[in-house]
């Protein structure tokens, strides 16, 4: 099973700021991981897949880099409704489909 | 606009079964594989359980293995989640999800969610 860890945990920014967050795989998953953001209430959606493609309807500060087994989630400049709380995801090596324990970004 | 909505949560005993659904808006539900997800109070996302878009291929997470069963019905466009011998630790909001490939597979479309409370 691929492990994904997190980090960090928990981010507190302030909009207008810029938001790094990172997921690191166990073992290579190449390019494919997805990353999906979460706000309370609402199912996850999904912000970027293949590591580093926006999907439909995503903004351009959103953005994924990274292969094999470090990856990061950039967020250019924060605005108030990106605060949330961010998973990474992969289904290279399944079953299990893994995501990783997540990121609370916070406002500061 | 598809969408997927999600019903049968409740309050159940330990010990006990239920029987969730997931209704598909739109006539493409048979051309995707389908997964349920949840989320326990305060945690994290947990995958469950894959159904590709035949039926013909089926996959469980150990922690559910031997208790859930997916299945669908692409006539009727749903997609299920029979869960039997149901534990504390299965309390969570149910997600259906569905998957897409962009250049691998991921889920682009979620419902809202369906809450599980195991307890007596």
């Amino acid at each position: 099973e691929i492990v994904l860890t997190q980090s960090p945990a928990t981010l507190s920014l302030s909009p207008g700021e810029r938001a790094t967050l990172s997921c690191r795989a166990s073992q290579s998953v190449r390019s494919y991981l997805g990353w999906y953001q979460q706000k309370p209430g609402q199912p996850p959606r999904l912000l970027i897949y293949d590591a580093s493609n926006r999907a439909t309807g995503i903004p351009a500060r959103f953005s994924g880099s990274g292969s094999g087994t470090d990856f990061t989630l950039t967020i250019s400049s924060l605005e108030p409704e990106d605060f949330a709380v961010y998973y990474c995801q992969q289904r290279i090596n399944w079953p299990p489909i893994t995501f990783g324990q997540g990121t609370r970004l916070e406002i500061k | 606009e598809v969408q997927l909505v999600e019903s049968g949560g409740g309050l159940v005993q330990p010990g006990g079964s239920l029987r969730l659904s997931c209704a598909a808006s739109g006539s493409t539900f048979s051309r995707y594989s389908m997964n349920w997800v949840r989320q326990a109070p305060g945690k994290g996302l947990e995958w469950i359980s894959y159904i590709s878009s035949s039926g013909s291929d089926i996959y469980y997470a150990d922690s559910v293995k031997g208790r859930f069963t997916i299945s669908r019905d692409n006539a009727e466009n749903s997609l299920y989640l029979q869960m039997n011998s149901l534990r504390a630790d299965d309390t969570a909001v149910y997600y259906c999800a569905r998957e897409v490939n962009w250049g691998y597979w991921y889920f682009d479309l979620w419902g809202r969610g369906t809450l599980v409370t195991v307890s007596s």
